[in-house]
C-alpha cells in the first residue's frame, strides 16, 4: 500500500528562519508529488514534481524529489507569519486508476 | 466561473441518516475527487471520476457512493451515516491526468451527532 510520512509533525519557528520540510513515501507505481499548503480549509497547490533533481521554485518556496531515496524536501526561506499553515505532502500514484495518497501534514507556525 | 465550489458549507446530521454533498468543478476540468480530513489528520482519498466514470478509489465501504455529470460537477452520497463520518470533506478538480494539478474547494464540514 502506497504510504507518505512527513516530519516532522509540527514547527515552531520566529520570522526570517529557513525551514525544510521532509516527505518521504513507498510507492507501487509513482506519477507525481505534489505539495500543498492548507491555511483554513481549502488546500492551495504549491509544486508539483515528477523528476528527480530538478528544483522548483516559486518566490521563497522551493522543493525538490529524489526518486531514488523515495523522498521530497520543501524549503521555505526568510520565513513570514504568513507562511504558518499546515503543508501537506501528496503522493499520485497508479496506472489508469490513479489516486492521491496525502500524509498527515507539518504544522508550520512562524512567530514574529 | 473559476474555482472549485462546494455546498453546503456546513451540515449537521443524525447517525443513520443519508447525506448529499456537491461539488462544481473548475471551468475546463473533467476530473473530481473527493476526500475525507479528520481533524489533525491529512485528506484521505475517497474516490475519483473522470468523465463520468470512477477511475480511482480509497478504502472507503460502499456507502459513500458519488456521481458525475455530464458538466463535470460532482457529488458525494453518504449512507447510513457514522459518527465518525463526522469530518472536512474536499472535493478537487484537475484538467485530467496525473501530470496536472489538483485544485481544491473550501469543503464541507460534516458533523453526525
Amino acid at each position: 500500500e502506497d504510504k507518505v510520512v512527513q516530519s516532522p509533525l509540527s514547527l515552531v519557528v520566529h520570522e526570517g528562519d529557513t525551514v525544510t520540510l521532509n516527505c518521504s513515501y513507498e510507492v507501487t507505481n509513482f506519477r507525481s508529488l505534489l505539495w500543498y499548503k492548507q491555511e483554513k480549509k481549502a488546500p492551495t497547490f504549491l509544486f508539483m514534481l515528477t523528476s528527480s533533481g530538478i528544483e522548483k521554485k516559486s518566490g521563497r518556496l522551493s522543493s525538490i524529489l529524489d526518486k531514488k531515496e523515495l523522498f521530497s524536501i520543501l524549503n521555505i526561506t526568510a520565513t513570514q507569519t504568513g507562511d504558518s499553515a499546515v503543508y501537506l505532502c501528496a503522493l499520485v500514484s497508479g496506472g489508469s486508476n490513479y489516486k492521491l495518497t496525502f500524509g498527515k501534514g507539518t504544522l508550520l507556525t512562524v512567530n514574529p | 466561473e473559476t474555482g472549485v465550489t462546494q455546498s453546503p458549507t456546513h451540515l449537521i446530521k443524525t447517525r443513520g441518516q443519508q447525506v448529499t454533498l456537491r461539488c462544481s468543478s473548475q471551468s475546463g476540468h473533467n476530473t473530481v475527487s473527493w476526500y475525507q480530513q479528520a481533524l489533525g489528520q491529512g485528506p484521505q482519498f475517497i474516490f475519483q471520476y473522470y468523465r463520468e466514470e470512477e477511475n480511482g478509489r480509497g478504502n472507503f465501504p460502499p456507502r459513500f457512493s458519488g456521481l458525475q455529470f455530464p458538466n463535470y460537477s460532482s457529488e458525494l452520497n453518504v449512507n447510513a451515516l457514522e459518527l465518525n463520518d463526522s469530518a472536512l470533506y474536499l472535493c478537487a478538480s484537475s484538467a485530467g491526468g496525473y501530470n496536472y494539478g489538483y485544485t481544491f474547494g473550501s469543503g464541507t464540514r460534516l458533523t453526525v451527532v
